[in-house]
């Protein structure tokens, strides 16, 4: 089945580590997105890539990093400099600039 | 900087009744979308609005979209329990889609 598989779905990590979260997609799309959800908010904007090899900054991007290598595939790391890391990521896909996101099930992220 | 507003951010409200979800976006945009969530879920997708006066409806609930006024309503028609969700609007402009806070919609038996 098409779709996009987030892993791992529930991570614990101690502060000062970084952590990677990964992101697939199979439906040959070419632009991938990264959200942060924190309790009873709305979605915010970490990073977005429309092709492979390039990205964009979105509204909250300081302390997070990605990659888009390959089209498939849009990981994103979670450095030591997140200040406050625990949160719910969502990973995004859509055909084109007009096409509907199609979103993964979500990475739920707690620092301890 | 493109600013998405929904109101009400919370809506109690009975079975039976008739409701209305605001989205007011700040700059111009050439589409719109709505996404609903379950309690520890993703986001599922309901409507894409891509041009001015487009109206999508799916069952109970009714999308409009209006770019001269900036506004995209989502209209609820004889709310049942399993519309009980967090409804939000997200609106696109070049290549970013920024999102709402979402409309928390508690429907009472």
């Amino acid at each position: 089945d098409g779709g996009i598989t987030q892993s791992p779905k529930y991570l614990f990590r101690k502060e000062g580590q970084n952590v990677t979260l990964s992101c697939e997609q199979n439906l040959n799309h070419d632009a991938m997105y990264w959200y942060r959800q924190d309790p009873g908010q709305g979605l915010r904007l970490i990073y977005y890539s429309q092709i492979v090899n390039d990205f964009q900054k979105g509204d909250i991007a300081e302390g997070y990093s990605v990659s888009r290598e390959k089209k498939e595939s849009f990981p994103l790391t979670v450095t030591s400099a997140q200040k406050n890391p625990t949160a719910f990521y969502l990973c995004a896909s859509s055909e084109g600039l007009s096409g509907e996101l199609f979103f993964g099930e979500g990475s739920r992220l707690t620092v301890l | 900087e493109l600013k998405v507003e929904q109101n009400p951010l919370f809506l109690s409200m009975q079975e039976g009744k008739n409701y209305t979800i605001y989205c007011n976006y700040s700059t111009t945009s050439d589409r719109l979308y709505w996404y609903r969530q379950d309690p520890g879920k993703s986001l599922e997708s309901l409507f894409v609005l891509l041009s001015n006066g487009a109206v999508k409806q799916e069952g109970r609930l009714m999308a409009s979209l209006d770019t001269k006024a900036r506004l995209s309503t989502l209209h609820i028609t004889a709310a049942v329990h399993d519309l009980s969700a967090t409804y939000f609007c997200a609106v696109g402009r070049d290549d970013k889609i920024i999102f709402g806070k979402g409309t928390r919609l508690h429907i009472l038996p």
